[in-house]
């Protein structure tokens, strides 16, 4: 069966230092890869994707991820994290031929320590 | 450029009473629709789904119902609420135009609350 998953809860990070948020899916074919964040009681945003190409992509707010392949891993980096970084993230797998539906992580809470 | 309207932000309705959320979407033609459900601040549920006027897929047997009565308008019922109806939704577009890569844009959310 075709899964994302987010296997950090939670993820606590000291504001400057880096921030990685990890994701590994199970899809078959190349997939279409997604970074959203969520601010308490808002919609999601889009913050970057993967769909072919360079495996690392950039995307808002300072925010990269790169795509590993072998791994089947689409891991977050942000390279000095700031307070106002603290959110919900999912990450989101499209599968080729799914008729466009996206797969969703549980998603991973974000929290900078100042 | 496209903008997405999800109204109302917030509502508090008791148990049995009729719902309706609405969504619309602006400076896109066609696009598809998205109601999704966000239980205790985490993972989101896909509810319906739309590709066109008038054609709505279920993808979780409910209490709820969504139409779509013009391109860039989806709504989100109920006949009567239950209390496990409690939740934040959302709705999202998804563009279908040539070179499109899937990702999909959201609203801001509703939530729901019903006592």
């Amino acid at each position: 069966a075709q899964s994302v998953a987010q296997p950090e809860d939670q993820v606590n990070v000291a504001e400057g230092n880096p921030l990685t948020v990890k994701c590994t899916y199970s899809v078959s074919g190349n997939p279409y890869l997604f970074w959203y964040v969520q601010y308490p009681n808002r919609g999601l945003q889009f913050l970057l994707k993967y769909i072919t190409g360079d495996n690392l992509v950039k995307g808002s707010y300072g925010f990269e991820a790169e795509f590993n392949k072998s791994q089947t891993s689409f891991h977050l980096k942000k390279p000095s994290a700031l307070v106002s970084d603290s959110a919900l993230y999912f990450c989101a797998v499209r599968a080729p031929n799914s008729n466009y539906q996206l797969i969703w992580g549980a998603g991973t809470k974000l929290i900078i320590k100042p | 450029s496209q903008t997405i309207h999800q109204w109302p932000a917030t509502l508090v309705q008791p148990v049995g009473s009729p719902l309706s959320l609405e969504c619309t979407v602006e400076g896109t033609s066609n696009p598809n629709l998205y109601w999704y459900r966000q239980a205790a601040g985490r993972g989101l549920q896909l509810l319906f789904y739309s590709v066109g006027i008038g054609q709505i897929s279920s993808e979780v047997p409910q209490n709820l119902s969504a139409s779509r009565p013009q391109d860039r308008q989806f709504i989100l019922s109920s006949k009567k609420l239950l209390l496990s109806d409690s939740g934040f939704y959302l709705c999202a577009w998804r563009s279908v135009y040539r070179g499109s890569t899937g990702e999909l844009f959201f609203g801001e959310g509703s939530r729901l609350t019903v006592l």
